[in-house]
């Protein structure tokens, strides 16, 4: 089956620092990834969907500027949390939809960054 | 706008008793339906999505879910539960046409007992 893998799986960092999160597809290509937040024992908020190639689209309420989104190549999409805070310690997870799929196309998930910044 | 709701934050039942995890759905244009399955500290697992055609629909581990558009419900079923099904589930919606970003539920936690 389809793979997602993210790393690093926990990082911690200080406030004011930047932390990047990678999310790579293993044996497929996906045009289209997508970044949520998910806090404790609460459901997965989208933050942006990753175009390959192109800006990232995010949600409303999600400031690009701090979250940077790069999506390079058909297998890497990064999360770049820049000059973090407190509040931005969460877990984040990627997702990834094979190349040409629709809607109806399942999106597999990663495992998972946990952040903490102290 | 889709929306979705999970009507049960948490369900707690025995082993080998059969469980129901309910879900309703709302929306204007037609929609896809998906459950996920989160174990702790881990991404989501697709269980089993709806996309047409029959109405029940056979997942992995057991789960199975039924698709009513007239309640706009799609509520989980399992007939016999195991420890290890113990996880938090996730029903998501969404839209065939336009911006089609999948919109999740507050889940349901599943607690199996012995």
């Amino acid at each position: 089956g389809a793979v997602v893998s993210q790393h690093p799986s926990r990082v911690i960092c200080k406030s004011g620092t930047s932390v990047k999160i990678e999310c790579r597809s293993l044996d497929f290509q996906a045009t289209t990834m997508f970044w949520y937040r998910q806090f404790p024992k609460q459901s997965l908020m989208l933050m942006a969907t990753s175009n390959e190639g192109s800006k990232a689209t995010y949600e409303q309420g999600v400031e690009k500027d701090k979250f940077l989104i790069n999506h390079a190549s058909l297998t890497l999409s990064t999360l770049t949390v820049t000059s973090a805070h407190p509040e931005d310690s969460s877990f984040y997870i990627c997702s990834a939809r094979e190349t040409g799929g629709g809607p109806e196309e399942t999106q597999y998930f990663g495992p998972g960054t946990r952040l903490l910044v102290l | 706008a889709q929306s979705v709701t999970q009507l049960d934050s948490q369900v707690p039942v025995f082993e080998e008793a059969p469980v129901e995890l309910r879900c309703n759905y709302s929306s204007s244009v037609s929609v896809y339906l998906f459950w996920y399955v989160q174990y702790p500290n881990q991404g989501l697992q697709l269980l089993l999505k709806y996309l047409s055609g029959s109405t029940l629909v056979k997942g992995i581990n057991g789960f199975e879910a039924e698709f009513n558009k007239s309640q706009t419900s799609f509520h989980l079923r399992k007939p016999s539960v195991h420890i290890s099904d113990t996880a938090e589930y996730f029903c998501a919606v969404t839209s065939s046409g336009g911006y089609n970003k999948l919109i999740f539920g507050a889940g349901t936690r599943l607690a199996v007992h012995p």
